[in-house]
C-alpha cells in the first residue's frame, strides 16, 4: 500500500492552461504539504494544511491554489501554467514534526 | 529565519570508500528537528533519519552514522564502505518547533549529489 500517493507522475501541458495534481495519504496524518524542486533539486515549501485548515502559503503566486476536501487529500491546482511552472511537486504529510513521508513527485512540464 | 545550509555540491567516491555528508543549520528556536532524506535517481524523496534538538546522541544504522553537535549546529552523514546503490541527492532539513505558521515546514538544504563508483 503507497503512504503517500500522487497523480499524475508525468505532467506536459502548453503554457496558459489549467491543471492540477491530486493527492491522497493513508497513513491518517493531520498535515499535508506542497513542495516545489526546481531544476537545481532545490526543495522549497509552498503550503501545508493541518486539518483542513491552510497553515503555510509560503508566497507563491495565487495562480497555484491548493484544496484540501478532507485529512487525507491534498489537491494542487495552477491557473494559467508559465514555463518557469516547470519544475517537481511533491506532496507529503507528516504527524506533527514527525518526520514527512512524500509521494513519489509530479513531473510537470509547460511547453 | 531557519537555514539549512550543504555545503558540498557534489562527492564522487570509489566504492567502499567512506564518505561524509556535512551540513550546517542555523535557527533562533530551543527546539528544532534535524532530518535527512535520500532522492535516488529514480527521484523518490525517502526518510532516513530525525534527530530532535534535545538529542546530541550519535546514531548508527548498519552503515549508516550520524553525528549531531549543537555546538556548530552540525549534522553531519557518514556513510561507511560506500557502494553504488548509495548513489543519490542527500539532503538535510530543519523543521522548528515553535509552530504557528510554520508548523511542519521543513527547511531543506541545497543537497549533495553522491556518485559512487563500482
Amino acid at each position: 500500500d503507497t503512504a503517500v500517493s500522487q497523480t499524475p507522475k508525468y505532467l506536459v501541458t502548453q503554457m496558459g492552461n489549467d491543471k492540477s495534481i491530486k493527492c491522497e495519504q493513508n497513513l491518517g496524518h493531520d498535515t499535508m504539504y506542497w513542495y516545489k524542486q526546481d531544476s537545481k533539486k532545490f526543495l522549497k515549501i509552498m503550503f501545508s494544511y493541518n486539518n483542513k485548515e491552510l497553515i503555510i502559503n509560503e508566497t507563491v503566486p495565487n495562480r497555484f491554489s491548493p484544496k484540501s476536501p478532507d485529512k487525507a487529500h491534498l489537491n494542487l491546482h495552477i491557473n494559467s501554467l508559465e514555463l518557469g511552472d516547470s519544475a517537481v511537486y511533491f506532496c507529503a504529510s507528516s504527524r506533527g514534526h514527525i518526520e514527512a513521508f512524500f509521494g513519489q513527485g509530479t513531473r510537470l512540464t509547460v511547453v | 529565519a531557519q537555514k539549512v545550509t550543504q555545503a558540498q555540491t557534489e562527492i564522487s567516491v570509489v566504492e567502499k570508500e567512506d564518505v561524509t555528508l556535512d551540513c550546517v543549520y542555523e535557527t533562533r528556536d530551543t527546539t528544532y528537528y534535524l532530518f535527512w532524506y535520500k532522492q535516488p535517481p529514480s527521484g523518490e524523496l525517502v526518510f532516513l533519519i530525525r534527530r530532535n534538538s534535545f538529542d546530541e546522541q550519535n546514531e548508527i544504522s548498519g552503515r549508516y552514522s550520524w553525528n549531531f553537535q549543537k555546538s556548530t549546529s552540525s549534522f553531519n552523514f557518514t556513510i561507511t564502505a560506500s557502494q553504488v546503490v548509495d548513489s543519490a541527492v542527500y539532503f538535510c532539513a530543519l523543521s522548528e518547533a515553535s509552530g504557528g505558521t510554520s508548523y511542519g515546514k521543513l527547511t531543506f538544504g541545497q543537497g549533495t549529489i553522491l556518485t559512487v563508483h563500482p
